[in-house]
Formats: C-alpha cells, sequence, structure tokens
C-alpha cells in the first residue's frame, strides 16, 4: 500500500544510453514532481504536472522528457545519459501545489 | 528565486538533548514544509506550516511569515531523529518548493 512507488531502486548505466524511471501515487493527489538530489544532497525540482499537464519545466536540459499518461503516473525518460546525471531522482506527489508534499523512495542512477 | 537558508549546518547531539532548527527566507511564502530524510534516504513530510505552530509528538514547528522564518523544535531527541532536515518553501506566485541545503544532525546514544 505504498503511496509513492517508484521503480526501479537503482540504476546503473553506462554514457550514452537511454533509461526510464517510473512513478505511480495512489494518493488521489493531482499535481507530481520529479525532484533530482546532488551529491551534496540538494534537492531541485525538475518538473511539475497538475491533471496530466505540464506546469513546471525547470532549465533541464531536452534529453530529460517526463510523460504524464494519466493524473496517477508520471515517469522520466532521459537520452543520451552523461556522467553528470549521477543523482538520486525523487518522484512526489500533491493535491495541489499547497499542500503536503510525499515523496517517493528515489531512484539512485549512477551513469558510468 | 528565493533564498532558503537553514541553520545550523550540522548539528550533534547527545540522546535527550533539545534542539532548534531555523529556517529563514527571503520572500514571502504561501507554502512551507519541513521534511526528515533519514540514513536510507527516504524523505519524509513532517510539517505543511505556511504560518503558525504545530505539534507531532516530540517535533514541533514555529512559522512566522511576516518576519520570514520558521523553526523546527525537537525535544528528547532519539537516535532514530538522525539524518537530514530540510525546510522547503513556494513562493505566493510559485507552483513548486524550494529546498534549503538542509541540517545534518547526528544523535549518539
Amino acid at each position: 500500500d505504498t503511496a509513492v512507488s517508484q521503480t526501479p531502486k537503482y540504476l546503473v548505466t553506462q554514457m550514452g544510453n537511454d533509461k526510464s524511471i517510473k512513478c505511480e501515487q495512489n494518493l488521489g493527489h493531482d499535481t507530481m514532481y520529479w525532484y533530482k538530489q546532488d551529491s551534496k544532497k540538494f534537492l531541485k525540482i525538475m518538473f511539475s504536472y497538475n491533471n496530466k499537464e505540464l506546469i513546471i519545466n525547470e532549465t533541464v536540459p531536452n534529453r530529460f522528457s517526463p510523460k504524464s499518461p494519466d493524473k496517477a503516473h508520471l515517469n522520466l525518460h532521459i537520452n543520451s545519459l552523461e556522467l553528470g546525471d549521477s543523482a538520486v531522482y525523487f518522484c512526489a506527489s500533491s493535491q495541489g501545489h499547497n499542500s503536503p508534499l510525499h515523496f517517493g523512495n528515489g531512484t539512485r542512477l549512477t551513469v558510468t | 528565486g528565493i533564498q532558503v537558508e537553514q541553520s545550523p549546518p550540522d548539528l550533534i547531539l547527545q540522546e535527550g538533548a533539545n534542539s532548534t532548527l531555523r529556517c529563514n527566507f527571503s520572500d514571502s511564502v504561501n507554502n512551507l514544509q519541513w521534511f526528515h530524510q533519514n540514513p536510507w534516504g527516504q524523505l519524509i513530510n513532517l510539517f505543511y506550516i505556511p504560518s503558525g505552530t504545530k505539534q507531532n509528538g516530540r517535533l514541533s514547528a514555529t512559522t512566522v511569515a511576516t518576519e520570514r522564518y520558521s523553526l523546527l523544535y525537537i525535544s528528547s531527541s532519539q537516535t532514530t531523529d538522525s539524518g537530514v532536515y530540510f525546510c522547503a518553501v513556494a513562493l505566493v506566485s510559485g507552483y513548486a518548493l524550494n529546498f534549503g541545503k538542509g541540517t545534518s544532525l547526528l544523535v549518539t546514544p
């Protein structure tokens, strides 16, 4: 009965590959996010979707493409992976933007 | 963008001690939340507190929006309180939370 679940938990891949991370929430929330946490533990917003519509797209390279097939899912596809993409990626959800934010357990991406 | 400053950056406590963590922010906000990232990396929402005071067990938080700061109090700390505590805020006109750099807390037995 996990509230926000993302898969995989770990992802190790080589430079140049394409990979996807999946996220699902069963909280009935209408807003979902992707955050990136770097090696210094700094958390930065990447994308926000509200009712499947893209609301926020921070200065993220075009190699990152989010897709929201429905309100409960927000997937992240990354093309041509680079060493600097190594980080922990967190999916999160909330009901609107001004309500408690709930995070998934993160996906640790390592690019070699 | 909005600046979020947390202090202290690091804190070591003995079990049973109390502590206060501070979050200062540079602009008007209508959304402020505190999170705990445990040693396994999980991010847990502690408080949604754009203003006022809330308590949850040994933890409590106070936000004074007009003076642009929030405080997180931890009483009778336990080793399980160890981890990083993040403050995050969103502007009145904003859509997503901006995080501070966190306070890393270690509680020793």
